[in-house]
């Protein structure tokens, strides 16, 4: 079955402490993104990758990190959590770029609270 | 001004109805245009996508566009229950999607 997988679905933790959210993917895409949703604010983009190796900075990349080693593989990192970064956080990825006829598959995302 | 911008909502409408959703945005340059529907607490899910002036129609769905108004809508005929959802608007931008907050619809029995 085609899908992207999110890990963990649920995290509760501490500010300053690393954590690391997985991404992973079976269909052999290019693309990968992550997204932050919160109220009234919509599917913000944190960062993307075009390809192994290949990333680069969305619309709130402040506090995160990201890392392609692997076609399959997107971990999301923040290395000092803060309470600004509550949030729900989604995973996607598409053959290449976000286009009609390839649209992106979401995982079903992770809800991180930072106390 | 938000790039995309779409009525936060409830619309609320009756079983059978037409819901219509809104949406403008802001780059003059916007080439496409998606649809997405997210259940509450579930990951969106692309319903529909349009690149041309005027209307795409998939089943119950319409999807219009005016790129001199800059604008994008959904229309949902003979609406369900089912329909009850955020419905979220996006334009493609550089190698991205640029969303909008979303608009929440709750289709009445």
């Amino acid at each position: 079955e085609a899908q992207v997988t999110q890990n963990p679905r649920y995290l509760i933790t501490v500010t300053g402490k690393k954590l690391t959210v997985t991404c992973s993917q079976n269909m052999n895409h290019e693309y990968m993104s992550w997204y932050r949703q919160d109220p009234g604010l919509g599917l913000r983009q944190i960062y993307y990758s075009m390809n192994v190796e290949v990333t680069d900075k969305g619309d709130v990349p402040e506090g995160y990190k990201v890392s392609r080693k692997e076609k399959r593989n997107f971990p999301l990192i923040l290395e000092s959590p803060s309470p600004n970064q509550t949030s729900l956080y989604f995973c996607a990825s598409s053959q290449r770029e976000p286009r009609g006829n390839q649209p992106q598959h979401f995982g079903d995302g992770t809800r991180l609270s930072i106390l | 001004q938000k790039e995309v911008e779409q009525n936060s909502g409830p619309l609320s409408v009756p079983e059978g109805a037409i819901a219509s959703l809104n949406c403008t945005y802001s780059d003059r340059g916007s080439q496409s245009f998606f649809w997405y529907r997210q259940y509450s607490g579930k990951s969106p899910e692309l319903i529909m996508f349009i690149y041309s002036n005027g209307d795409k129609e998939d089943g119950r769905f319409t999807a219009q566009l005016n790129k001199a108004s800059q604008y994008v809508s959904l229309l949902i005929r003979d609406s369900q229950p089912s329909d009850s959802a955020t419905y979220l608007c996006a334009v493609r931008g550089s190698y991205k999607l640029i969303f909008g907050s979303g608009t929440r619809l709750l289709v009445r029995p």
